[in-house]
């Protein structure tokens, strides 16, 4: 079975700190995705990999950046906090589209920015 | 890009009666549509998708139809059950992406009533 683990369930931070959301699969699977989740808005993304080393901009990557520097992990980060990144972030991942596997999702972390 | 729209974003029905949630999407080029379920406080999981080139797919108590000359989905739920409450997501996505990106809808609360 997938297994994709986010580090952190709950995390509160203050505003402009830099914070790190971490996301590892075990699964192998070559494309990672973090989305963040609002209420009404659904799950939009921020950014996702297809490779290591290789990032893509979703819809909203304004004020975050991504890492992946090993095929299992794929990290979010904020580089200056605000209140408005408040949300939950779910990462994902899937293997490439023409092997027709759907995408796997964590947890989620439910970030608070105070 | 694609944009998703997702209704009612809200919805209660009697145990044992059908629900029924519809999505549009604008791209005419997406031809797979995944439906996903997130139960409270847990991750969305996939219940059922559909390629382009189906026009309905069932799985014991769901189903899904899709119109492309209209480009809307739907999902179809028969004999409600108190434990299909849930949120559910509707997407689209281009294959032949390398990341195979999801856009979603904004999401459908489904209220089952014993």
């Amino acid at each position: 079975d997938v297994k994709v683990t986010q580090s952190s369930r709950y995390l509160v931070k203050r505003t402009g700190e830099k914070v790190f959301l971490e996301c590892v699969q075990d699964m192998d699977h070559e494309n990672m995705f973090w989305y963040r989740q609002d209420p009404g808005l659904g799950l939009r993304l921020i950014y996702f990999s297809y490779d290591v080393k290789m990032k893509e901009k979703g819809d909203i990557p304004e004020g975050y950046s991504v890492s992946r520097e090993k095929k299992e992990r794929f990290s979010l980060i904020l580089e200056s906090a605000s209140t408005n990144q408040t949300s939950m972030y779910l990462c994902a991942s899937s293997k490439p589209e023409y092997s027709n596997q759907p995408q796997h999702f964590g947890d989620g972390t439910r970030l608070s920015i105070l | 890009g694609e944009n998703v729209e997702q209704h009612p974003s809200t919805l209660s029905v009697q145990e044992g009666d059908s629900a029924v949630i519809k999505c549009t999407y604008s791209d005419s080029a997406s031809n797979y549509f995944p439906w996903y379920k997130q139960e409270l406080g847990k991750r969305p999981q996939l219940i059922i998708d559909i390629r382009s080139n189906v026009g309905e797919k069932k799985d014991q108590r769901i189903a899904v139809t899709l119109n492309k000359t209209a480009k809307h989905f739907s999902l179809h739920i028969t004999e409600t059950q108190p434990e299909d409450s849930a949120v559910y997501f509707c997407a689209a996505s281009i294959t032949g992406d390398a990341g195979n990106m999801l856009t979603f809808g904004g999401g459908t609360r489904l209220m089952v009533k014993p």
